[in-house]
């Protein structure tokens, strides 16, 4: 069975530093795995998502994360944090075996300091 | 861009009192979800409807029923509620392809509370 587990509940960055959100998988088979974000009182934003081609993922609003294989993790990076940034980062594994089941992990709360 | 669109937003009812949540999607997907999340435990899937006339258990579907009523709508029904069934809940839909997990388009969410 496939879990996830995101490594930090909360992280608290400065405005224009590096933002690095951790989270590891577990999957018996080769995993799709994506990254989504949620503002509060709002839906779920997919980031990015990773399906076995390239494993260094472009998202959008300059988010990337790289599968690692070796290590099962697909951290989520950002190289300068902004304001808008402030939100709550999911990270979610599914197995092809189970293609119609994704299994979040917990959230990371994202906080951006002035 | 409507996507995934839910009824009600917000919604308080006593124990024992029932509800339909209301959800519908104008992307033609195949699937359709119903999540919960609750604080510290990321989303949980209760229902999913793989296609139009088909719906599966997910992981915490005891106190839920739900009806996918044509390809466009899925309703989530709490027939006796419960205040551990207080959480947000996410509707959410998907294309579903061979061996590739498509993602998911959510909706805006319902706060439910029960008193």
């Amino acid at each position: 069975a496939q879990s996830v587990t995101q490594l930090d509940s909360h992280v608290s960055v400065s405005e224009g530093t590096p933002v690095l959100l951790r989270c590891n998988y577990s999957s018996s088979y080769s995993p799709s795995l994506f990254w989504y974000v949620q503002h509060p009182n709002k839906g779920l934003q997919l980031l990015l998502k990773y399906t076995s081609a390239a494993t260094l993922v472009k998202g959008i609003n300059g988010f990337e994360a790289e599968f690692k294989k070796s290590e099962t993790s697909f951290h989520l990076t950002k190289p300068s944090a902004h304001m808008s940034d402030a939100a709550e980062y999911f990270c979610v594994v599914s197995d092809p075996t189970f293609v119609d089941k994704l299994v979040f992990g917990a959230g990371t709360i994202l906080r951006v300091k002035s | 861009n409507a996507g995934v669109t839910q009824t009600p937003k917000f919604q308080v009812l006593k124990t024992g009192q029932s509800m339909t949540l209301q959800c519908a999607q104008d992307m033609n997907h195949n699937s359709m979800y119903w999540y919960r999340q609750d604080p510290g435990m990321g989303l949980r899937l209760i229902y999913y409807s793989a296609s139009e006339g088909t719906t599966d258990k997910g992981e915490v579907p005891n106190g839920y029923n739900v009806s996918r009523l044509n390809k466009r709508e899925f309703s989530l029904r709490l027939e006796s509620a419960a205040p551990s069934q207080t959480s947000v809940y996410f509707c959410a839909s998907s294309e579903v392809r061979a061996w590739v997990n498509q993602p998911q388009h959510f909706g805006d969410g319902t706060r439910l509370s029960i008193l």
